[in-house]
């Protein structure tokens, strides 16, 4: 199966902050990444699609990049809404993979 | 406005079974790929199951191959999602998604919580 190793797990970050959560794909993934948002005790938001695309509705403060294996999602001058947890998924192959998931807390 | 619900969660006990339903609106149903994606308890996400928009393919996560079945009635616009042999581990929070590639979970339900304990 394809490991989505991402980091960091936890952030402690501040409104304004650029912030920037990455996963590692084991083996070639492609373009074939999403991000996703979620807050506690709701469901997951779809962010970002096929690595670099912005999902419907999405602020432009957020951001998906790609570095060979590694893929980013990058979110510019942190607001309030934006302290939530995030998830990478890898769909180029079956099973699907998700990375652990990093946690973004306010200073 | 897409619309995925779940249902038939609950408790129950090891070894036993149940089935989810998640009924979907605001879309042609017929058309698009289903996921189910669990959740346990202060964990991440785990992709469990993935129905082709015409059952022609089913996918399972090696945790759940062989216990779990996935299924869908087109008519009905409903996913299911029945779980045998449950176990401890099983305890999760279970969402529904939409969406084959290129529309990869680009909506969730709710959520149905199932609990697994004696």
């Amino acid at each position: 199966d394809i490991q989505m190793t991402q980091s960091p797990s936890s952030m402690s970050v501040s409104l304004g902050d650029t912030v920037t959560i990455t996963c590692r794909a084991s083996q070639d993934v492609g373009i074939y990444v999403n991000w996703f948002q979620q807050k506690p005790g709701k469901s997951p938001r779809r962010m970002i699609y096929r690595a670099t695309n912005l999902a419907d509705g999405v602020p432009s403060r957020f951001s998906g990049s790609r570095s060979g294996s590694d893929y980013s999602l990058t979110i510019s001058s942190l607001e309030s809404e934006d302290v939530a947890d995030y998830h990478c998924l890898q769909y180029d192959e079956y099973p699907y993979t998700f990375g652990a998931g990093t946690k973004l807390e306010l200073k | 406005e897409v619309q995925l619900v779940e249902s038939g969660g609950g408790l129950v006990k090891p070894g036993s079974s149940l089935k989810l339903s998640c009924v979907a609106s605001g879309f042609t149903f017929s058309s698009y790929g289903m996921h189910w994606i669990r959740q346990a308890p202060k964990k991440g996400l785990e992709w469990i199951a993935l129905i082709y928009y015409d059952s022609s393919n089913k996918y399972y996560a090696d945790s759940v191959k062989g216990r779990f079945t996935i299924s869908r009635d087109n008519s009905k616009n409903t996913l299911y999602l029945e779980m045998n042999s449950l176990r401890s581990e099983d305890t999760a929070m279970y969402y529904c998604a939409k969406g084959g590639v290129p529309y990869v979970m680009d909506a969730w339900g709710q959520g149905a919580s199932v609990t697994v304990s004696s």
